[in-house]
């Protein structure tokens, strides 16, 4: 089962809007609803930021979005900030002899 | 708060074995499922195994079937993954996860694990 495929970085400007693609097939992305991503700063634990496609978890701040076309789901961060500097990983359910499969990641640099 | 914290990572050499737990806290414990999920260096996220809230059902990784397996404590709070017959690709930091549906909503830190002669 291939990983999802994910730029490796992705950088902008405090306030602008950054999106991150996430690649997939349709066993994966294509088929299912069930496309989630997590922030991950390093030493830390990842934390869930969208699942099903584009529902954001309690206490999320709503500057997250996300949507899903054919195999490709992305990520948009708007108003960017200086906490969201992390890495990203996206995730989808598969039908492929595996529960999940996640994303190649990507570093968001806030410059 | 929801809390996961691993541990029993360290070096192991190929062929070897290694247990780790993860303690949680924070939750009804027995209401959620548990998986593992490992992040070799410099690579994406892999998905190891998952284990239901009560057991019953669970799931491996084909890199990993045959040579890990997975079981929860209910009562203990925790969540093991025996590993045996270890290789250099199973070489990661090993994530504690845990979920109701769908996706896993909480992640610990995760525990290193590496095999090497």
């Amino acid at each position: 089962q291939s990983a999802l495929t994910q730029p490796a970085s992705v950088s902008g400007s405090p306030g602008q809007s950054i999106t991150i693609s996430c690649t997939g097939t349709s066993s994966d992305v294509g088929t299912y609803k069930y496309v989630s991503w997590y922030q991950h700063h390093p030493g830390k634990a990842l934390k869930l930021m969208i699942y099903d496609v584009s529902n954001r978890p309690s206490g999320i701040s709503n500057r997250f979005s996300g949507s899903k076309s054919g195999n490709t789901a992305s990520l948009t961060i708007s108003g960017l900030q200086a906490e969201d500097e992390a890495d990203y990983y996206c995730s989808s359910y598969t039908s492929i002899n595996t529960l999940w499969v996640f994303g190649t990641g990507t570093k968001v640099t806030v410059l | 708060q929801v809390q996961l914290v691993e541990s029993g990572g360290g070096l192991v050499k190929p062929g070897g074995s290694l247990r780790l737990s993860c303690a949680a806290s924070g939750f009804t414990f027995s209401d959620y499922y548990m998986t593992w999920i490992r992040q070799a260096p410099g690579k994406g996220l892999e998905w190891v195994s998952y284990i239901s809230d009560t057991a019953t059902t669970i799931y491996y990784a084909d890199s990993v079937k045959g040579r890990f397996t997975i079981s929860r404590d209910n009562v203990q709070n925790s969540l093991y993954l025996q590993m045996n017959s270890l290789r250099a690709e199973d070489t990661a930091v090993y994530y504690c996860a845990t979920g109701r549906v769908g996706p896993p909503t909480h992640w610990g830190q995760g525990t290193l694990v590496t095999v090497s002669s």
